[in-house]
């Protein structure tokens, strides 16, 4: 079955540590997406990447980084300059350049900063 | 400036019942998507409805329908006859390109309680 793998579902992270989220797709999209969700709260822009080897800041980028080197592939890492990293982490991914295609999402990462 | 703006944190709706959750949103562009996702509880996202911003009907699947008023950039989800299992989380999202290609944007959300 085509979807998105976040892995792992759960991370537990020590303050000054970096983290890296994992996301893979086996849909043949060429764009993909990460979004932060605070508690009660709605889905906030990281990064995002249109086409291998490319990707743009979004929103609230400070703290965070993306690599895109492969296209089934957009792992985020979460720096020690993210002071608030505790949040839900959603990847999501589309088809490409459309307006009129919805996003495509994985089940999440709950990042905990112990 | 919020782009899409959700004015609803929480909605009440009694099983069977209609309910309108409500959404603005702001461009300038011409050419844009807006669609509707449900988060339940488990965290998954899933989409509703999409409405382009040159269709002239309103969007419907099932018992969703968007009540897209351009001129007043609104961009309503009516759920029709509400089960105990539309209680969720509801986000509303706008579609755009840019400088750095296209990107998904979403509101703060509404969470929805359906009483039985």
């Amino acid at each position: 079955d085509g979807g998105i793998t976040q892995s792992p579902k759960y991370l537990f992270r020590k303050e000054g540590q970096n983290v890296t989220l994992s996301c893979e797709q086996n849909l043949n999209h060429d764009a993909m997406y990460w979004y932060r969700q605070d508690p009660g709260q709605g889905l906030r822009l990281i990064y995002y990447s249109q086409i291998v080897n490319d990707f743009q800041k979004g929103d609230i980028a400070e703290g965070y980084s993306v690599s895109r080197e492969k296209k089934e592939s957009f792992p985020l890492t979460v720096t020690s300059a993210q002071k608030n990293p505790t949040a839900f982490y959603l990847c999501a991914s589309t088809p490409g350049n459309e307006l009129n295609t919805e996003a495509f999402f994985g089940q999440g990462t709950r990042l905990t900063v112990v | 400036a919020q782009k899409i703006t959700q004015t609803q944190p929480g909605m009440f709706v009694q099983e069977k019942e209609a309910v309108t959750l409500d959404c603005t949103y702001d461009t300038s562009d011409p050419s844009y998507g807006l669609f509707w996702y449900k988060q339940p509880s488990s965290g998954e996202m899933i989409f509703l409805i999409y409405q382009g911003s040159y269709d002239q009907q309103n969007a419907t699947e099932g018992r969703y329908s968007l009540n897209f008023q351009k001129a007043r950039k609104s961009a309503n989800l009516v759920i029709s006859a509400s089960q105990l299992g539309d209680s969720a989380m509801y986000f509303c999202a706008m579609r755009e390109g840019g400088t750095g290609g296209f990107k998904t944007i979403f509101g703060a959300g509404t969470r929805l309680f359906v009483k039985a």
